[in-house]
């Protein structure tokens, strides 16, 4: 079965920390991205990357950064938490030929104090 | 900047009943057009692709129309399983998805 793993489900962090989400897929997917997803607003592109070491913003970067050292991890930093920062964050990926189709990980649900 | 626009709903409607979504999307240089759906509290999953001269799977039909910018979304015989958000995404050329906001579907017994 396909996989996309965001390493924590729920995230608890106080203004100003560092945060470092992870996303791992079992796909050999060239294509990983990052959204976040908030009541009212949609899911908004964060940042992308269509291979390792490459990395390009999305709509909304400020604030991240990402990193893609391998293949199969893409990684989101906050690099000082806001609490404008809270939302459900979603990892997806997606192969080269089929872009179109994103498999999306179950989320991790992050809230700054 | 793109545009993706949902009536949010919620639709509400019966078991059995046959419903419809529209989507309209603001760039005329979208190439490719896709339904996701996203169940509560999960991930979205890609539902269906939207060709050009309509398509159909199972009980759902997804048709586009270029000239009035617009893709729409038909439900057959609905289930209780169907209750879900329904996103539309477009996707120009060299690009990525851009996402509407959703429109949630109720189905009650």
């Amino acid at each position: 079965d396909v996989k996309v793993t965001q390493s924590s489900r729920y995230l608890v962090k106080r203004t100003g920390e560092k945060v470092f989400l992870e996303c791992v897929q079992d796909m050999d997917h060239e294509n990983m991205f990052w959204y976040r997803q908030d009541p009212g607003l949609g899911l908004r592109l964060i940042y992308f990357s269509y291979d390792v070491k490459m990395k390009e913003k999305g709509d909304i970067p400020e604030g991240y950064s990402v990193s893609r050292e391998k293949k199969e991890r893409f990684s989101l930093i906050l690099e000082s938490a806001s609490t404008n920062q809270t939302s459900m964050y979603l990892c997806a990926s997606s192969s080269r030929q089929s872009n179109e189709k994103l498999f999306f990980g179950s989320g991790t649900q992050l809230s700054v104090l | 900047r793109k545009e993706v626009e949902q009536d949010p709903g919620p639709f509400n409607v019966p078991e059995g009943a046959t419903v419809a979504f529209n989507c309209t999307y603001s760039n005329s240089a979208s190439q490719s057009f896709f339904w996701y759906r996203q169940d509560c509290r999960k991930e979205p999953k890609l539902l269906m692709s939207v060709y050009s001269s309509g398509n159909e799977d199972g009980r759902f039909t997804a048709q586009l129309n270029r000239a009035s910018q617009y893709i729409s979304l038909l439900i057959r015989d609905s289930k209780l399983s169907d209750s879900a958000t329904y996103l539309c995404v477009v996707k120009e050329r060299y690009s990525t998805l851009t996402f509407g906001k959703g429109t949630m579907l109720l189905v009650s017994p």
